[in-house]
């Protein structure tokens, strides 16, 4: 166990609708970073937020957006779901730097219908 | 086209043997190189990291290696066990950018059968 939690673990939404998922980073950690993973393939940086600001984004629509709070935990929103927003959602925490070692959340497995 | 590579997409070995997987990448400059080994549905776990300066790096059964010039690393397994099934995925630090971003390749999926 890393000490990265994710929640929900799993969750069904409908075309058109919002979605925010979260992520409890590690003790002493500052940066959260947030991943799409389709089915086979590697996960997707979405984007990385550092001391309650974003401070690098991937390549995704404004629709995807994200918020990290005081004691370094952090959400992600994502508005206005397609089906091909259908993925595993993972965060990964990492102490503020290059280089250092990113810590993985299980996930959270989202379907559109 | 992928800035990291990886091959081959998927492998099946019998317990006991070793194997190597293989990652190309083009990111450059980079800052270190990681392995992480995923199970189904779970989150990455990290393997090793190695940094451009760094030629080799062992975790138990796990060893990879780094060749900065030819941008190739690989991960090899030895006495592979049924609990090394999952995917194998390298991961690139991108130098070019003032956060600590980076890059996975596309994983290769590993089976070990009795």
């Amino acid at each position: 166990e890393t000490g990265v939690t994710q929640s929900p673990t799993h969750l069904i939404k409908t075309r058109g609708q919002q979605v925010t998922l979260r992520c409890s980073s590690q003790s002493g950690h500052n940066t959260v970073s947030w991943y799409q993973q389709a089915l086979g393939q590697g996960p997707q940086f979405i984007f990385q937020y550092y001391r309650e600001e974003e401070n690098g984004r991937g390549n995704f629509p404004p629709r995807f957006s994200g918020l990290q709070f005081p004691n370094y935990s952090s959400e992600l929103n994502v508005n206005a779901l397609e089906l091909d927003d259908s993925a595993l959602y993972l965060c990964a925490s990492s102490r503020e730097g290059r280089g250092n070692e990113q810590f993985f959340g299980p996930g959270t497995r989202l379907t559109v219908l | 086209k992928n800035q990291v590579e990886q091959s081959p997409q998927s492998l099946i070995i019998l317990e006991g043997k070793n194997c190597t997987l293989q990652c190309n990448y083009t990111v450059s400059p980079f800052s270190n190189l990681r392995w992480y080994k995923q199970d189904t549905g779970r989150g990455p776990v990290s393997l090793t990291i190695m940094t451009f300066s760094e030629n080799t790096k062992s975790n138990g059964r796990y060893t990879a290696t780094l060749d900065a010039d030819t941008k190739q690393s690989s991960l090899h397994i030895t006495a592979s066990q049924l609990s090394d099934s999952a995917s194998y995925i390298c991961v690139v630090g991108d130098m070019k950018t003032s956060y600590d971003k980076v890059i996975f390749g596309p994983g290769t999926s590993l089976s070990v059968i009795p």
